[in-house]
């Protein structure tokens, strides 16, 4: 069965300095795009961050800087540093596998339960 | 306010067929795949529909995903209690150079 289990998450106070983890298994992850969603409370999803099978990182703006995704494959996890954290930053975050037809063009399956990051002092 | 919108909600009863619209632009519904994602509040996101309209397996045919232009739909029929919950649509966006998602509906049985 594929899975993946988000941690990591927690109280931290602005300015602070969290990494986030996610543990997959059930695929050959090495293989694998993967990517960070959060959900702020109340609100929709909002995408984060990809990283590709060599390693390509992309943010979204309001990340770009502060945020950094990474991989370890040979532990089969998906993570993401977060430091400079700000209160708009407080968010359930989600992993998810990436499937795609091409780089513009692709969909998350399946997602991780979650974890969640609070921001405040 | 993303660039995708959905209505904040909508409603029908125990049987009934119901769709939920997506409405983008040209930077992201018009010229790529619209994807469909069902969310329970403290569960996991789960895929419903992809490249517009696609069911993964194990995802029942009452579930439907259409797109024209720059709006896509996912309909469901047969409405079922279980299907309470929300939805969102989702995009590449060419601007953004990143996926958007639409702002979600939440879906009540009545």
């Amino acid at each position: 069965e594929v899975q993946l289990v988000e941690s990591g998450g927690g109280l931290v106070q602005p300015g602070g300095s969290l990494r986030l983890s996610c543990a997959a298994s059930g695929f050959t992850f090495g293989t694998y795009w993967m990517t960070w969603v959060r959900q702020a409370p109340g609100r929709g999803l909002e995408w984060v961050s990809v990283i590709y099978i060599g390693g390509s990182t992309y943010y979204a703006d309001a990340v770009k800087g502060r945020l950094t995704i990474s991989r370890d494959n040979s532990k089969n996890t998906l993570y993401l540093q977060m430091n400079s954290l700000r209160a708009e930053d407080t968010a359930v975050y989600y992993c998810a596998r990436v499937r795609y037809y091409d780089s513009s063009n692709n969909w998350f399956d399946p997602w991780g339960q979650g974890t969640l990051v609070t921001v405040s002092s | 306010q993303s660039v995708v919108t959905q209505p904040p909600s909508a409603s029908g009863t125990p049987g009934q067929r119901v769709t939920i619209s997506c409405s983008g632009g040209s930077s992201n519904i018009a010229y790529n795949y619209v994807n469909w994602y069902q969310h329970l509040p403290g569960t996991a996101p789960k895929l419903l529909i992809y490249k517009n309209d696609q069911r993964p397996s194990g995802v029942p045919d009452r579930f439907s995903g259409s797109k024209s232009g720059t709006s896509a739909s996912l309909a469901i029929s047969g409405l079922q209690s279980e299907d309470e919950a929300h939805y969102y649509c989702g995009a590449w966006d060419d601007s953004l150079n990143g996926p958007v998602f639409g702002g979600g509906t939440k879906l009540t049985v009545l």
